[in-house]
């Protein structure tokens, strides 16, 4: 099946950096991929809709200028929290859409951000 | 407003049992779609189902169907003869258009459910 491969899994970074998170699809091309935010035991929270060529979507309350999205190909999107801080320490994950229907959306593994 | 509603917070079934994990949504487009995703203590997102909203059949994959009732915006899961490895947390979602052509999918809260030997 599709795979959908998210890194870093896990990165601990100090507060004040910038951490860079990729989304690839393997074997598809995506035109669409999603951002989701997840706290422990919580829903996934929908951050931003990133198509591929153009601008990202951003949700109500996500800030454009703090989580960075950039989706400059078919198979790539990245996630970048800039000058992160202990309250953007979450899980997040990626979603991407393979062409045509949407009777799937294929996810990435996650990535677990803790700043110190 | 709540787009997508999961109101049971946690489930027990015993195994080899079925299981009906509930889901309501809100939403005023005429073609959208439904998903339902079990995410275990890995943290990965697996896909279960998929529902659109034309779909005259309910859909079914192995184990899990959904029980689409249009009228009543409900998209309930049903596993049937549950599994020790279906112990997880099962997430409804629903996809919909936003103006220019775009899609979000948008997830409820989560159902917790535990499969008892």
């Amino acid at each position: 099946g599709a795979v959908v491969s998210q890194h870093p899994s896990r990165v601990i970074c100090k507060s004040g950096t910038s951490v860079k998170i990729e989304c690839r699809s393997l074997d598809f091309q995506a035109t669409t991929m999603f951002w989701y935010r997840q706290f422990p035991k919580k829903s996934l929270m929908l951050m931003a809709t990133s198509n591929e060529g153009s601008k990202a979507t951003y949700e109500q309350g996500v800030e454009k200028d703090k989580f960075l999205i950039n989706h400059a190909s078919l198979t790539l999107s990245t996630l970048t929290v800039t000058s992160a801080h202990p309250e953007d320490s979450s899980f997040y994950i990626c979603s991407a859409k393979p062409p045509g229907g949407y009777e799937k959306l294929f996810f990435g593994s996650g990535t677990q951000l803790s700043v110190l | 407003a709540q787009k997508i509603t999961q109101t049971q917070p946690g489930m027990f079934v015993q195994e080899k049992e079925a299981v009906t994990l509930d889901c309501t949504y809100d939403t005023s487009d005429q073609s959208y779609g439904l998903f339902w995703y079990k995410q275990p203590s890995s943290g990965e997102m697996i896909f279960l189902i998929y529902q659109g909203s034309y779909d005259e059949q309910n859909a079914t994959e192995g184990r899990y169907s959904l029980n689409f009732q249009k009228a009543r915006k409900s998209a309930n899961l049903v596993i049937s003869a549950s599994q020790l490895g279906d112990s997880a947390m099962y997430f409804c979602a629903m996809r919909e258009g936003l103006p220019g052509g775009y899609q979000k999918v948008t997830f409820g809260i989560g159902t917790k459910l535990q499969v008892i030997p």
